[in-house]
């Protein structure tokens, strides 16, 4: 059972260009997440799929963020125009999706530099 | 609007000692979940447990235990006879209920355990 894979790990970019992460999940789990992680602090969510559904987005996901997740598997964020405060660890998370209260899995996660 | 208050920024203990790692929530929820994940140096967080909150037994696992009291709003988890690998950053983390699926994490606590 192979876990949450997390491409890449290091993202180093430059002010103002858009990058692009991706997130497989555990094969199977219906809902996937997307945290952030700045130095020092706990995870906070941005946004969460039940299978290829969007359901919830926070409003720390700038219109300048999108996520997708095409046919329930795989899922990508983006970030246009990047900015300095983007700079963090995003991790992705997923869980089978059959009830309440589930424990997450979390992927590695992807270090994102912006200089 | 839940809070997850994590006081211990860092501790540090000599290898075989007992430590506590403190955990206080705020809501106006009955129905809520509590959780803890451990972050090692890799960076994947890793499930450890998760109560209800109308479970208010305490639960043991090994050398972990954790201690949920309602009554003041924590969910404490006690590492006892500590080990190397114990070190590791662990977080706190709260869910509401009812078809909510966005966690709130404490600020975690950094513990070091000293060989």
């Amino acid at each position: 059972d192979t876990g949450v894979s997390q491409n890449p790990r290091h993202k180093i970019t430059k002010r103002g260009q858009n990058v692009t992460f991706r997130c497989d999940p555990i094969s199977e789990h219906n809902r996937l997440y997307w945290y952030r992680q700045t130095l020092g602090q706990g995870p906070e969510f941005l946004t969460y799929f039940q299978n290829e559904a969007q359901l919830e987005k926070s409003r720390l996901l700038s219109d300048r963020f999108s996520a997708e997740r095409p046919k329930g598997s795989f899922s990508t964020l983006e970030i246009q125009r990047t900015e300095q405060g983007d700079s963090a660890m995003y991790l992705c998370a997923s869980s089978p999706g059959g009830g309440a209260g589930e424990k997450l899995f979390f992927g590695s996660g992807t270090q994102l530099s912006v200089l | 609007a839940q809070k997850v208050t994590q006081a211990q920024t860092e501790i540090s203990v000599v290898e075989k000692e007992d430590v506590t790692l403190d955990c206080v929530y705020e809501t106006r929820d009955t129905t809520y979940y509590l959780f803890w994940y451990k972050q090692p140096p890799s960076g994947e967080l890793v499930f450890l447990i998760r109560r209800n909150s109308f479970d208010e037994q305490n639960e043991i696992s090994g050398r972990y235990s954790w201690n949920f009291q309602k009554s003041t709003s924590s969910f404490n988890f006690t590492i006892t006879a500590s080990q190397v690998v114990d070190s590791a950053v662990y977080f706190c983390a709260f869910l509401r209920g009812f078809g909510n699926e966005k966690l709130t994490f404490g600020t975690g606590t950094r513990l070091t355990i000293i060989p």
